[in-house]
């Protein structure tokens, strides 16, 4: 089973900055990798797939890059309805395994 | 547009085991797996297993190998994941997803165990 490691469990950034969240994986993906948003009392959305390719809607802000095991989601500059938790995800094989959140917070 | 909609929420004593149901709609049932994930409160996403309702494959995730049964039935467009012998950890909300890439979500269902 591969390990999703993400980093940091918590991130406080003022709105309008940029932030920069983390994933790694414990073997490589290649490029299987994608990023949902969830929000309280919501389901998770789809934000990145492909590691780096923006799913339908999804503002241009919101980038993807990596490949192999190494992994980034960033957001160019914050608005407010981007304060959530953030997952990554795996689908190069089965089990196919979540990294356990990064929740992004107000500063 | 391409909808998932989910069962009501459950609550079942230990050991019992509960059925949830994810109805399709907006795009052609067989084209797509179906996952299952749950989040137990507070927690983060666990993916649970898949199904290709076409050919009615299934892969589960170890942890709930032999406790977890997904199936569907293609007349009716909807997929189904059971669960047996409850305990108080399955309490959770449980989601269907469409997809490899899980590109579309059900709104969740929330299984809680309790005697």
């Amino acid at each position: 089973e591969i390990v999703m490691t993400q980093s940091p469990a918590t991130l406080s950034v003022s709105p309008g900055e940029r932030a920069t969240l983390s994933c790694r994986a414990s073997q490589s993906v290649s490029s299987n990798l994608a990023w949902y948003q969830q929000k309280p009392g919501q389901a998770p959305r789809l934000l990145i797939y492909g590691a780096s390719t923006r799913a339908t809607g999804i503002p241009a802000r919101f980038s993807g890059s990596g490949s192999g095991t190494e992994f980034t989601l960033t957001i160019s500059s914050l608005q407010s309805e981007d304060f959530a938790v953030y997952y990554c995800q795996h689908y190069n094989n089965w089990p196919r395994t979540f990294g356990q959140g990064t929740k992004l917070e107000i500063k | 547009q391409v909808q998932l909609v989910q069962s009501g929420a459950e609550v079942e004593k230990p050991g019992a085991s509960v059925k949830v149901s994810c109805k399709a709609s907006g795009y052609t049932f067989t084209s797509y797996d179906i996952n299952w994930v749950r989040q137990a409160t507070g927690q983060g996403l666990e993916w649970m297993g898949w199904m290709n309702p076409n050919s009615g494959n299934t892969g589960y995730a170890q942890k709930f190998q032999g406790r977890v049964t997904m199936t569907r039935n293609t007349s009716i467009s909807t997929a189904y994941m059971e669960l047996s012998s409850l305990r108080s950890e399955d309490t959770a909300v449980y989601y269907c997803a469409r997809g490899g890439i899980l590109g579309y979500w059900g709104q969740g269902t929330l299984v809680t165990v309790s005697s």
